[in-house]
């Protein structure tokens, strides 16, 4: 069956540091792949989406890669605030299908 | 934009009544609505996916007659907790799935909504 791992330990950083976050999945070939942020008792904030023909992609701070071949994605935070601190979900999806989750990674970055 | 409400935040309730949430896309119509479940320290978990019009497809595991879904129209969706017991507590959650021009690979959240069934 389809499975997502992401880091199950929280990760603490240190303010003005990079945050790395990893997904890896198993059987499983998904068209995109997307990054959301989830803050205690919120839903799901998208951040990033990544093609499966796309090896990385940015957005301000964030930065996305998608290794087809490893089945993994890393998620990268530049330059960390405090404020960056939340729940980090990787999901995987086809055209058109569901998403699907992995467990989350927290992120703690202290100032 | 693409912003998705969900009505009530939180409620709490006696075992054996039903409970009903709302999800609203406010500023884009919606293809499909999805609803999740999230337990502490733990993933979201697909309910169901619904499409404005049509009957709502449960993820294997899911009780249809336990969970109603309406998708009246293409900004509102609406799950019902029927008889519900104090293992249905949990965190549900919507998203939309927007019409063109929106990306419609991505899906927008609703706020969510806490249940506790005492």
């Amino acid at each position: 069956s389809q499975k997502i791992e992401q880091n199950s330990e929280a990760l603490n950083i240190q303010e003005g540091k990079t945050a790395t976050l990893t997904c890896n999945y198993t059987n499983y070939s998904p068209a995109y792949l997307q990054w959301y942020r989830q803050d205690p008792g919120r839903g799901p904030v998208f951040l990033l989406l990544i093609r499966e023909n796309e090896k990385e992609k940015r957005k301000e701070r964030l930065k996305v890669t998608f290794d087809t071949t490893l089945k993994q994605s890393l998620f990268h935070i530049t330059a960390s605030q405090p404020a960056d601190s939340a729940t980090y979900l990787c999901a995987l999806s086809n055209q058109g299908g569901k998403l699907i989750f992995g467990q989350g990674t927290e992120l703690s970055v202290k100032p | 934009g693409a912003v998705v409400s969900q009505h009530p935040s939180w409620v709490i309730c006696k075992s054996g009544t039903s409970v009903k949430i709302e999800c609203r896309s406010l500023d884009f119509q919606a293809t499909t609505m999805f609803w999740y479940r999230q337990f502490p320290k733990q993933s979201l978990m697909l309910m169901a996916t619904s499409n404005e019009g049509s009957k709502a497809t449960y993820e294997q595991g899911v009780e249809k007659d336990k969970f109603l879904i309406n998708h009246a129209s293409l900004t509102l969706s609406t799950l019902t907790v029927t008889s519900a017991h104090p293992e249905d507590s949990s965190f549900y959650i919507c998203s939309a799935r927007p019409h063109f021009p929106l990306p419609q690979e991505t899906q927008y959240f609703g706020p969510g909504t806490r249940l506790l069934v005492l």
